[in-house]
């Protein structure tokens, strides 16, 4: 079946550095989507990118969808405590209401 | 959150025994998906639906089976629970906001299955 490769599988940074996660599937998604898990809880929804080199921003978290509709990435400038937790990419190929979580990375902010 | 609640939220069962969790939603949403979560594995979908009576196996449905006869309630069965199927499970609905759907996840529950 299709699958969405994701890296890296866990992060660790100092309080106020950068972070980002990056996935990637080998055929053209038709949309991506992306998840926060904080720990102990369920996953809640970000965000969804459908158009090719689409950019969408959400205060410090910057989304990008690669021009050939097969990767996307997430930045988080000056991370914070409160960003803890595991993001999840999935995706969608076709029409359909299916998707397909990528297996996540694990952010570990310090103090 | 969509109105989605998870019963039991825990449950510790012995191997071979039939186990069944309950998804509940209040807003008639017509998709209805369950996932698990393993570390190392992210989420996997087991099974979803379409509609009342209308299932269809996801990636992971081996050794589940589920049950929709009405749009709030869709069950997820393990016939004879294994080890391997110890896990977070979470049930979850797709919503359409502006042009696009997302999905609202319930709170999960946890198995262990000794």
């Amino acid at each position: 079946g299709q699958q969405v490769m994701q890296i890296p599988q866990y992060q660790h940074v100092q309080e106020g550095e950068d972070f980002t996660t990056y996935c990637n599937s080998s055929t053209t998604l038709s949309n991506i989507q992306w998840y926060k898990q904080r720990p102990g809880g369920h996953p809640v929804f970000l965000i969804q990118l459908v158009k090719s080199g689409e950019v969408k921003k959400q205060k410090r978290l910057t989304f990008q969808f690669g021009e050939a509709k097969k990767n996307s990435s997430l930045h988080i400038t000056a991370t914070q405590t409160t960003d803890v937790g595991t993001y999840f990419c999935a995706g969608q190929w076709g029409g359909g209401n299916k998707l397909t979580f990528g297996t996540g990375t694990q952010l570990k902010v310090e103090l | 959150d969509a109105g989605i609640t998870q019963s039991p939220r825990h449950k510790v069962t012995e191997t071979g025994t039939p186990v069944t969790l309950r998804c509940h939603q209040t807003e008639n949403h017509r998709y209805m998906y369950w996932y698990r979560q393993d570390p190392g594995h992210g989420l996997r979908l087991i099974h979803y639906s379409y509609g009342v009576k209308d299932t269809d196996k996801g990636e992971v449905s081996d050794g589940y089976s589920v049950s929709r006869s009405k749009t709030e309630d869709f069950l997820l069965t393990l016939e004879s629970a294994t080890s391997s199927q110890t896990s977070v499970y979470f049930c979850a609905i797709s919503r359409q906001v502006d042009s696009y759907n997302e999905q609202f996840f319930g709170p999960g529950t946890r198995l262990t299955v000794l």
